[in-house]
């Protein structure tokens, strides 16, 4: 069964601080690993998308790592903000189809003042 | 419109009653995707389009649940005979045809409530 965990499931900081997210997947063949913000009551938002050759990857302050060899991945929040609460979400492609995707639960993060 | 449009944002019925969820994907994106999403749970895949090919049904969850889409434009996902399991977030998306490395843009949502 094709599989994403992240941890941990929730995470409280404080603003300024950084954080790692990981993301564990057993999801085979690989095609690429994307991580997803969802702000409470809106849709997920694109962060990043990493293909099986990549091995990080930034969007600003966010930066993604991907170890296709131990199938993990971590997610990187530097001098986090209080907009940076949300839950994060790890997306795994199943590479024989390219729409099929395997979605973690989410880590709940809580960016204090 | 600038993102992908979901009606209603909230939506309370009663047990046994039919409901009716629509998404107004982004203007030229072939490809267009239904999740459901309980408290607490990653996204549920329900159905995907992509342009005119035959729909992937395999996530709908029983016959009570089904969805259309005219060409490249709405889609409805109709849930009929609700029961208070189906109580969740809809969410709808779309990408870009289906290249594996197509971000999806989400809507934000239906929150259906069956009483």
């Amino acid at each position: 069964k094709n599989q994403v965990e992240q941890s941990p499931q929730s995470l409280i900081i404080l603003e300024g601080k950084n954080c790692t997210l990981q993301c564990n997947y057993t999801v085979s063949p690989f095609s690429n690993l994307r991580w997803y913000k969802q702000d409470t009551g809106r849709g997920p938002v694109s962060l990043t998308i990493m293909t099986f050759s990549e091995n990080t990857k930034s969007n600003g302050r966010y930066t993604a790592t991907l170890d296709a060899d131990t199938k993990q991945s971590s997610l990187h929040i530097t001098a986090s903000q209080l907009s940076d609460s949300a839950s994060y979400i790890c997306v795994v492609s199943h590479s024989n189809s390219g729409y099929a995707l395997n979605f973690g639960k989410g880590t709940s993060l809580l960016v204090t003042p | 419109g600038a993102g992908v449009s979901q009606s209603p944002s909230n939506k309370v019925t009663e047990k046994g009653k039919d409901v009716e969820l629509r998404c107004d994907p982004i203007s030229g994106h072939t490809a267009l995707y239904w999740y459901r999403q309980r408290l607490g749970q990653g996204l549920e895949f329900l159905i995907y389009f992509q342009g005119n090919s035959a729909p992937d049904k395999s996530g709908l969850p029983s016959d009570r649940f089904s969805a259309e889409r005219t060409g490249e434009s709405v889609s409805t996902l109709t849930i009929q005979r609700t029961q208070q399991e189906d109580s969740a977030v809809y969410l709808c998306a779309s990408s870009l045809g289906d290249r594996s490395n197509s971000p999806l843009h989400f809507g934000n949502g239906t929150r259906l409530t069956v009483t």
